[in-house]
């Protein structure tokens, strides 16, 4: 069946980095592009990044782009989020998610704080 | 940005009842690419209805989405007690792809 796994959440300092991951199975990772979807504590969902199947196009929400960084590998059916310079308003939890939206994974947790 | 907004924010109905949630879109959903999610406490979104009509696999019948353009709906006839969880659209046919803010569907 399907899987989608997120790891890599913590807790964090603002202004450091950290890296999520997404570990895909159960379906053809390189055929689809993957979405991160965050939703604040108590709050609604918020759609961050997209990346092409291929990795060929990569699109941002304007509150992470030039912070938040999306790649890929195929040959390891992996996701990534590469987050850099993290505010107090990143805290949230992280949701990886297929393109066609049938798939998404449980979700890390990313806590910004001093 | 498409900003999309649901209503009402909460709905209190009983079993048995049907419900109706409104997605309203500030301009036009590109191809109608607009899809719904349940969301229950401490899980990921689940996919209910994609390209505003189409039920997802294994989604209950009792589910069904309506709607072109700017103005969509997802009914749910005859609300089960597993039903009662938060509710958003999604528009996903133009970047940025944004969610409605939700509705709360409570048990009366």
């Amino acid at each position: 069946q399907v899987q989608l796994v997120e790891s890599g959440g913590g807790v964090v300092q603002p202004g450091r980095s950290l890296r999520l991951s997404c570990a895909a199975s159960g379906f053809i990772f390189s055929s689809y592009g993957m979405h991160w979807v965050r939703q604040a504590p108590g709050k609604g969902l918020e759609w961050v990044a997209v990346i092409w199947y291929d990795g060929s196009n990569k699109y941002y929400a304007d509150s992470v782009k030039g912070r938040f960084s999306i790649s890929r590998d195929n040959s390891k059916s992996t996701l990534f989020l590469q987050m850099n310079s993290l505010r107090a308003e990143d805290t949230a939890v992280y949701y990886c998610a297929s393109n066609n939206w049938h798939y998404w994974g449980q979700g890390t947790l990313v806590s910004v704080s001093s | 940005e498409i900003v999309l907004t649901q209503s009402p924010g909460t709905l209190s109905l009983s079993p048995g009842e049907r419900a109706t949630l409104s997605c309203r879109a500030s301009q036009s959903v590109t191809s109608n690419y607009l899809a719904w999610y349940q969301q229950k406490p401490g899980q990921a979104p689940g996919l209910l209805i994609y390209d505003a009509s189409s039920r997802a696999t294994g989604i209950p019948d009792r589910f069904s989405g309506s709607g072109s353009g700017t103005d969509f709906t997802l009914t749910i006839s005859g609300l089960e007690p597993e039903d009662f969880a938060v509710y958003y659209c999604q528009q996903y046919g133009s970047s940025p792809y944004t969610f409605g803010q939700g509705t709360k569907l409570e048990i009366k």
